[in-house]
């Protein structure tokens, strides 16, 4: 059973870069079968996708975010990260990795997530 | 950029059917998953891939999509399915949600 955690600061000043990694356990990183995605939540309000990074290295960002983002693998660590660059207190959210899995066209969807951690942006 | 759109509540007796919309600009031509999240939970997926029910996922859970519009239906609706509910699709490799809907169990 796959599981994915989520670890990171759970606070980082404004204009700082925010840093996570999921680690993956139970499964591989490596697996052409599957992409990992970061998404974040704000307190009181919806699910927003930060982007997705396929296990060749190829990444999909959300339009709105991706000048500032960047995700990466480390398959020798089984871990995937975000960096989130120039954090303002907007960014303040729950962070939540997943896996997706890979599907022609439209047909992706992500079947596993982790327990979320939160960041709060603020001096 | 593309937008979903869900109703902010919707309140169900138990024992009764739940509808729970999502529009979106000819959604029909994507697929859509939903994911249920209870408070203090992450998401949990519920459906995918329009109508397929992922493994444990109860049978009193579908969904269909057609046109502008995806809906996700609970039948029998019983007090544990008290939650936010979210659907999903993605557009131009870009994942986007709805905005949720917190569903009722009264």
């Amino acid at each position: 059973q796959v599981q994915l955690q989520e670890s990171g600061p759970g606070l980082v000043k404004p204009s700082q870069t925010l840093s996570l990694t999921c680690t993956v356990s139970g499964g591989s990183i490596s697996s052409g079968s599957y992409f990992w995605s970061w998404i974040r939540q704000p307190a009181g309000k919806g699910l927003e996708c930060i982007g997705r990074i396929y296990s060749s290295g190829s990444t999909n960002y959300n339009p709105s975010l991706k000048s500032r983002v960047t995700i990466s693998l480390d398959t020798s660590k089984n871990q995937f990260s975000l960096k989130l660059t120039s954090v303002t207190a907007a960014d303040t959210a729950v962070y939540y990795c997943a896996r997706g899995i890979v599907a022609a066209g439209t047909n992706s969807y992500m079947d596993v997530w982790g327990k979320g951690t939160s960041v709060t942006v603020s001096s | 950029s593309y937008d979903l759109t869900q109703p902010p509540s919707v309140s169900v007796s138990p024992g009764q059917t739940a509808s729970i919309t999502c529009s979106g600009d000819r959604l029909g031509d994507k697929y859509a998953s939903w994911y249920q999240q209870k408070p203090g939970q992450s998401p949990v997926l519920v459906i995918y891939q329009d109508s397929k029910r992922p493994s444990g996922i109860p049978e009193r859970f579908s969904g269909s999509n057609s046109g502008n519009t995806a809906t996700l239906t609970i039948s029998g609706t019983q007090a544990m399915d008290e939650a936010d509910y979210y659907c999903q699709a993605w557009d131009s490799s870009t994942g986007v949600f709805g905005g949720g809907t917190k569903l009722t169990v009264l």
